[in-house]
């Protein structure tokens, strides 16, 4: 069965410290992955997916086959980084099962 | 291009009664999903519907419905509230051509008492 782990439910980080938040999934197909993240009184909205291989808004995320984990990283926070995100794996083409979130705090 | 819409925003029901919610995608989209999210499961997939058919299903109970018009807006129904059903209610849509990347709703909160 599919299954997508975020194991921190909070992070705090101080402003131009590295980020890291974490994703690990379980799934028995050739998996899909995505990142969501929802700003404060904003939509949930696609951050970056893993076929694409792109950096957006300096995050980025490698898909490690090995270890199952799709983690996303950015060398350097910023303020407007703080939000909630979630990991997500694709069942089918509209089909998503989401991770349980993380919510990032940046520190100024 | 208007977001996707979500109506009403907030709902109030008691258990039993039946309940129906309405997502206008945004225009040129066709596939509408809903998913169900509380705190303590988080985001669940409900169902996702293309061209007026449902094309996947998540594991929710039968009381959980949905349909599409020939407009591509959706409706979600659920039948003999819960106090478990109590959630944010969100409808995505997405093109065809990029089904992984999904325009989310602002959801409809309901509550039932």
């Amino acid at each position: 069965a599919q299954r997508v782990t975020q194991p921190e439910k909070l992070l705090s980080v101080f402003k131009g410290a590295p980020v890291e938040l974490k994703c690990n999934y379980s799934y028995s197909g050739s998996p899909e992955l995505f990142w969501y993240v929802q700003y404060s009184r904003q939509r949930l909205q696609l951050l970056l997916r893993h076929i694409s291989r792109e950096s957006i808004k300096g995050f980025t995320a490698d898909l490690n086959k090995g270890e199952t984990s799709f983690h996303l990283k950015k060398p350097f926070a910023q303020e407007e980084d703080s939000a909630m995100y979630y990991c997500a794996l694709s069942q089918g083409a509209n089909n998503l099962f989401f991770g349980t979130g993380t919510r990032l705090t940046v520190i100024p | 291009k208007a977001g996707v819409t979500q109506t009403p925003r907030y709902l109030i029901k008691t258990r039993g009664q039946q309940v129906t919610l309405s997502c206008s995608p945004i225009s040129g989209h066709r596939s509408v999903s809903w998913y169900q999210q509380t705190p303590g499961q988080g985001l669940q997939f409900l169902f996702e519907y293309f061209s007026e058919t449902q094309r996947n299903k998540g594991n929710f109970p039968g009381r959980f419905s949905g349909r599409q018009f020939s407009n591509s807006r959706s409706e979600m129904n659920v039948s003999t509230l819960e106090l478990g059903d109590s959630a944010l209610y969100l409808c995505a849509s997405s093109l065809v051509q990029t089904p992984y990347e999904q325009y989310f709703g602002p959801g409809t909160r309901l509550t039932v008492t």
